[in-house]
């Protein structure tokens, strides 16, 4: 089946704790992004990534770090997380030409940072 | 500057309503990607539709159509006959290409639509 994975689904930690929110498609997909999601702010874009080795910012990168080892995976790191980044993060890949299909969003993980 | 204004935060209205979603966007650029997407309360992101700035052509599919106006930048979603499993926040989304090749999605701020019995 046809997916983005992303681990852990929900997490508490505490400031200044480092962790790390794994991504994972089986789609083949060169395309993947991270966003977070706010009450009344949508969904804004961390990080994203048009192939392997290739990262850039999105639009609120402050406080993340990404890496693109293999094509698969994509994983969201906070170095030293703070309560402003308690927010549900979601994971996305898409295809098409030029990578401009549709994306395809993992479940989403919910971080609480306290 | 790229954007997507969703300036319908919620909607409320009684099953078998029509009900239009409103999205207007902006943008410079002639190549560019619209999207539709569906988040209903079990959180998890829904793909509606694509279009692509070329293709004007309104769209239906089952209850849902889109009204695609570059004339006024908009590109609004109509659920016909809503039902109470509509219920959910959607969200419009712009997809451009940057200089240099890459591109970056944007997404409005959400509708929430809460269709009652």
């Amino acid at each position: 089946e046809a997916q983005v994975t992303q681990n852990p689904r929900y997490l508490i930690t505490v400031t200044g704790k480092k962790l790390t929110v794994t991504c994972s498609q089986n789609m083949n997909h060169e395309y993947m992004s991270w966003y977070r999601q706010d009450p009344g702010l949508g969904l804004r874009q961390i990080y994203y990534s048009m192939n392997v080795e290739v990262t850039d910012k999105g639009d609120v990168p402050e406080g993340y770090k990404v890496s693109r080892k293999e094509k698969r995976n994509f994983p969201l790191i906070l170095e030293s997380p703070s309560p402003n980044q308690t927010s549900l993060y979601f994971c996305a890949s898409s295809t098409g030409a030029y990578n401009t299909g549709e994306l395809f969003f993992g479940e989403g993980s919910r971080l609480t940072v306290l | 500057a790229q954007k997507v204004t969703q300036a319908q935060t919620e909607i409320s209205v009684v099953e078998k309503e029509d009900v239009t979603l409103d999205c207007v966007y902006e943008t410079r650029d002639t190549t560019y990607y619209l999207f539709w997407y569906k988040q209903p309360p079990s959180g998890e992101l829904v793909f509606l539709i694509r279009r692509n700035s070329f293709d004007e052509q309104n769209e239906i599919s089952g209850r849902y159509s889109w009204n695609f106006q570059k004339s006024t930048s908009s590109f609004n979603f109509t659920i016909t006959a809503s039902q109470v499993v509509d219920s959910a926040v959607y969200f419009c989304a712009l997809r451009y290409i940057l200089t240099g090749g890459g591109n970056k999605l944007t997404f409005g701020t959400g509708t929430q639509l809460k269709v009652e019995l």
